[in-house]
């Protein structure tokens, strides 16, 4: 079974701070992606990478960045968390090779910045 | 630029049959998922078209129309525990492009 774990399930932090988001899969996926999941706006792309040390911008990477220094692990950093922050955060992983290269996601990390 | 609709939200009666719409449309075309999220939990894979047609896997089918951009996800003998998001989406392109999601139906299961 593809396992995609997450540091948290749920983060509380204050304005300002600088807050990581680990995820980490265990299937030699090459693609990880970050999402974050706000009620009516569905599923929204942060980063993905395809590869270690390889990043690519979502639809809205602005105030994000990311890091994959090894191929299982992929984090998301928000330099100077905001309000405007608050949110579910998802991470996925998928295959770059068979018939489906379906996405699988981690359990999800619901932050609060206050 | 791309586009993928789906109601927002459905109300069907246990034991019942429903079908939930997406359309889409994209710059490309290379497979169309279905995926099941329970409140508070992660998407989960339920199935995926690339041809046309009728894909079926127990209570649960997923219909294809490329020409039309349109699928649909059909769910027999509704139970309670079907009450979640259903999710709507597509890869654009055979390469690793992320896949485009539709914002979800709502699906509640009622007595």
């Amino acid at each position: 079974d593809v396992k995609v774990t997450q540091s948290s399930r749920y983060l509380v932090k204050r304005t300002g701070e600088k807050v990581f988001l680990e995820c980490v899969q265990d299937m030699d996926h090459e693609n990880m992606f970050w999402y974050r999941q706000d009620p009516g706006l569905g599923l929204r792309l942060i980063y993905f990478s395809y590869d270690v040390k390889m990043k690519e911008k979502g639809d809205i990477p602005e105030g994000y960045s990311v890091s994959r220094e090894k191929k299982e692990r992929f984090s998301l950093i928000l330099e100077s968390a905001s309000t405007n922050q608050t949110s579910m955060y998802l991470c996925a992983s998928s295959p770059s090779r068979g018939k489906f290269k379906t996405q699988y996601f981690g359990p999800g990390t619901r932050l609060l910045v206050l | 630029g791309q586009n993928i609709d789906q109601p927002t939200e459905m109300t069907a009666t246990e034991g019942a049959i429903v079908q939930i719409n997406c359309t889409y449309q994209t710059s490309g075309f290379n497979g169309l998922f279905w995926y099941q999220q329970h409140a508070g939990e992660a998407p989960t894979f339920l199935s995926y078209n690339v041809l046309d047609g009728l894909e079926e896997k127990g209570r649960f089918s997923s219909f294809l129309s490329r020409s039309k951009g349109y699928s649909y996800l059909l769910l027999k003998e509704l139970q309670m525990k079907d009450s979640a998001s259903y999710l709507c989406a597509v890869r654009p392109n055979s390469g690793n492009t992320p896949l485009v999601f539709g914002k979800g139906t709502r699906l509640s299961v009622i007595a």
